[in-house]
């Protein structure tokens, strides 16, 4: 069964600081990865997924995480975080070929000090 | 272009009412998925359709609770004899080919069972 763990609800960086946030997960074959954001009072939005391609993944606002199957992880990252990138992460997974059912993790709420 | 939508946004019921939630997915979108939020976790899968077809309703809690999705467009999620444990945010996703590709979520509804 596919699942995803997100280690650490809560993060705290200081403004300009590296952003690193962990999900690892588990399934049995090979899964598609995401990560979505959520601020306050909206709807959440993708950041940047993997399909089976390369295994870095850059996405939207410097965001970037790595696909390490034998870590079975997909931790995002951002050099250096910006006040506005305060607001909750979300892992998830869902099975390849032709799966469709979404796995969230539990999220992890980012927070950047000036 | 619009983006999904929900309604009511917010919706109070008292313990044993039916409830009715609404998502309008953006035009031409083919996947559209469940997810009930409780506080402080993660989207949790209810149930996906793929147009007009109902594919998975294994997230689905009992069968207090139903959803369709009559034309392969708008898509109705009812809860019958509400109870306090379903008192969570409901939110709508909608896209393309589901798995690989990405969901767009509408805003949610919160819901809050007295």
């Amino acid at each position: 069964a596919q699942s995803v763990t997100q280690l650490g609800s809560h993060v705290s960086v200081s403004e300009g600081a590296l952003v690193l946030l962990r999900c690892n997960y588990s399934s049995s074959v090979p899964p598609y990865l995401f990560w979505y954001v959520q601020y306050p009072n909206q709807g959440l939005q993708l950041l940047l997924k993997y399909t089976s391609a390369a295994t870095l993944v850059k996405g939207i606002n410097g965001f970037e995480a790595e696909f390490k199957k034998s870590e079975t992880s997909f931790h995002l990252t951002k050099p250096s975080a910006h006040m506005s990138d305060a607001a909750e992460y979300f892992c998830a997974v869902t099975l390849g070929t032709g799966g469709f059912k979404t796995i969230f993790g539990a999220g992890t709420r980012l927070f950047v000090k000036a | 272009g619009a983006g999904v939508s929900q309604s009511p946004r917010y919706k109070v019921a008292k313990r044993g009412q039916d409830v009715a939630l609404r998502c309008d997915p953006i035009s031409g979108h083919v996947s559209l998925f469940w997810y009930q939020q409780a506080l402080g976790q993660g989207p949790e899968f209810l149930t996906y359709f793929q147009n007009e077809a109902q594919l998975d309703k294994s997230g689905l809690p009992s069968d207090r609770f139903f959803a369709e999705r009559p034309e392969g467009s708008v898509s109705t999620l009812k809860i019958q004899r509400t109870q306090q444990e379903d008192s969570a945010v409901y939110l709508c996703a909608s896209g393309g080919l589901a798995g690989i590709n990405e969901q767009f979520f509408g805003p949610g509804t919160r819901l809050t069972v007295l």
